[in-house]
């Protein structure tokens, strides 16, 4: 499986963008790239995924790069309620739902 | 939709003894994976059930075992505790499983191995 490299910690501001990186520069050409987030004590929670083109749900947006090697997870307007840990992770190429998970990035949001 | 539902939420086992935990995933869901979450190894695969069958594996000794049964609901077993096996465990449901699919994940099972 492709590994993942984010930063440990960032902090954002409430009301502002808040951008998430994750580089994946051995990342395969079917390979997924997901994220995932989990609050304190609960169980993760999906957010968004995408192969090549860059993704939008109701939660956030997606940046992957033409080279597929990084991405960016975009929370538009962070709240307090988004501080979580957030898990960039590159889907198993066995193409079983198998998560490998690293040790994600702390988002602190504040007000 | 009901989500992903692990029972019990918490659970204090000796060493020694065995324990099963159970988890239901969200209807119409096939896939069923298992994770154990701790603070020194972080979110590690288990193993992973679709129809019934085992699919996939992590790097768990023997002592760690599943079953699905044929509404999909899933079971893990974990024999012989030991004092490392205290974690959160966490069981996640999708659809047909593979690549282009969103796992839900329950709230866990926090066993405590004394």
């Amino acid at each position: 499986d492709a590994k993942t490299t984010q930063p440990p910690s960032m902090d954002c501001a409430e009301g502002r963008a808040a951008n998430l990186p994750c580089n994946h520069s051995t990342i395969s050409g079917n390979e997924y790239v997901y994220w995932y987030r989990q609050i304190h004590s609960q169980g993760p929670q999906y957010i968004i995924h995408g192969l090549k083109n860059n993704e939008t749900n109701e939660m956030a947006s997606l940046i992957i790069t033409e080279d597929r090697k990084s991405s960016t997870l975009i929370l538009p307007h962070a709240t307090l309620r988004d501080t979580a840990v957030y898990y960039c992770i590159v889907s198993a190429s066995s193409g079983y739902s198998t998560l490998t998970f690293g040790k994600g990035t702390m988002l602190l949001v504040s007000p | 939709k009901a989500g992903v539902t692990q029972t019990p939420r918490y659970l204090i086992k000796t060493r020694g003894q065995q324990v099963t935990l159970s988890c239901s995933p969200i209807s119409g869901h096939r896939s069923v994976s298992w994770y154990q979450q701790t603070p020194g190894q972080g979110l590690q695969f288990l193993f992973e059930y679709f129809s019934e069958t085992q699919r996939n594996k992590g790097n768990f000794p023997g002592r760690f075992s599943g079953r699905q049964f044929s509404n999909s609901r899933s079971e893990m077993n974990v024999s012989t505790l030991e004092l490392g096996d205290s974690a959160l465990y966490l069981c996640a449901s999708s659809l047909e499983g593979g690549m282009n699919t969103e796992a839900f994940f329950g709230q866990g099972t926090r066993l405590t191995v004394v």
